[in-house]
C-alpha cells in the first residue's frame, strides 16, 4: 500500500524561502510520481507542479513559475517542493499526492494524497 | 482553456441521494476526471476517476454508495444512502500533459 508522509509544519518570514518534503513508501520507480497542491484558508485546492523522475520530467503551474522548484531523491522516494519570496499569501496547507500519470497511460489524477504540510508567512 | 466548473454547494436528507456535477470547458468533453472528497478538518481522499464515456473506478475502500457517471462534457458523482460523514468538500480534477486541474469544489450539507 502506498503512503506519502510529508515533513511537519512550518513558520516563515516574508521574503524567504520554504522547502516541503513528501516520502513515498511502497511504490515502485517506475509508477513514481509526485504532485503538489497547496489549500490557502478557507479556499479550494490549487495545483502547484509535478515531477515524474522515470520520465525526467517536472512541470510547474504558470502561476509558480520562476519562484518553485520541485525535485526527488529517487533513491530514497523522498519528493521536495521549494518556493521561494513567500508573501502571506502562500499561507496555506500544501499537499503532496502519487499523480498517476506514471503507473497508468493518460493518467493525471491523484491517489493517495499526503496528510498536508501548514506553512504559515508571517512577520 | 482546461476549466472545470462545480455548482458551489448541494444539500440532501440523511438516507436521501445527491448527484454531483462537473462540467469541461468547451473543447474538452473528452477529457476524462477524477473526484476527491475533503471531510471538515481533513485532507483531500481520491473517490474515483470517471471516463468520457461514462465508465468510472474506484478507489479502494470506496463503497458501492459512491457512483459515476458521464454525459456530453458533464461528469457525475451521485451519493446515495447519504451519512453525516459524507458531508464536506468534493472537488473534481481533471489533467492534460502538463497541466492539473481543479474545480472550485461543491460543498455538500447532510439535512
Amino acid at each position: 500500500q502506498v503512503q506519502l508522509v510529508q515533513s511537519g509544519a512550518e513558520v516563515k518570514k516574508p521574503g524567504s524561502s520554504l522547502k516541503v518534503s513528501c516520502k513515498t513508501a511502497g511504490d515502485t520507480f517506475d509508477n513514481y510520481a509526485v504532485t503538489w497542491v497547496r489549500q490557502a484558508p478557507g479556499q479550494g485546492l490549487e495545483w502547484m507542479g509535478v515531477i515524474i523522475p522515470v520520465f525526467g520530467t517536472t512541470n510547474v503551474a504558470q502561476k509558480f513559475q520562476g519562484r518553485l522548484t520541485i525535485n526527488a531523491d529517487e533513491s530514497t522516494y523522498t519528493a521536495y517542493l521549494e518556493l521561494s519570496s513567500l508573501t502571506s499569501e502562500d499561507t496555506a496547507v500544501y499537499y503532496c499526492a502519487r499523480d498517476s500519470v506514471a503507473k497508468v497511460r493518460g493518467g493525471g489524477w491523484f491517489d493517495p494524497w499526503g496528510q498536508g504540510t501548514l506553512v504559515t508567512v508571517s512577520s | 482553456q482546461l476549466v472545470l466548473t462545480q455548482s458551489p454547494s448541494a444539500s440532501a436528507s440523511l438516507g436521501a441521494s445527491v448527484k454531483l456535477t462537473c462540467t469541461l470547458s468547451n473543447g474538452h468533453s473528452n477529457y476524462a476526471i477524477a473526484w476527491h472528497r475533503q471531510q471538515p478538518g481533513k485532507g483531500p481522499r481520491y473517490l474515483m476517476r470517471i471516463n468520457s464515456d461514462g465508465s468510472h473506478l474506484k478507489a479502494d475502500g470506496i463503497p458501492d454508495r459512491f457512483s459515476g457517471s458521464s454525459s456530453g462534457s458533464e461528469r457525475y458523482l451521485t451519493v446515495s444512502g447519504l451519512q453525516s460523514d459524507d458531508e464536506g468538500d468534493y472537488y473534481c480534477q481533471t489533467w492534460a500533459a502538463d497541466i492539473r486541474v481543479f474545480g472550485p469544489g461543491t460543498k455538500v450539507t447532510v439535512l
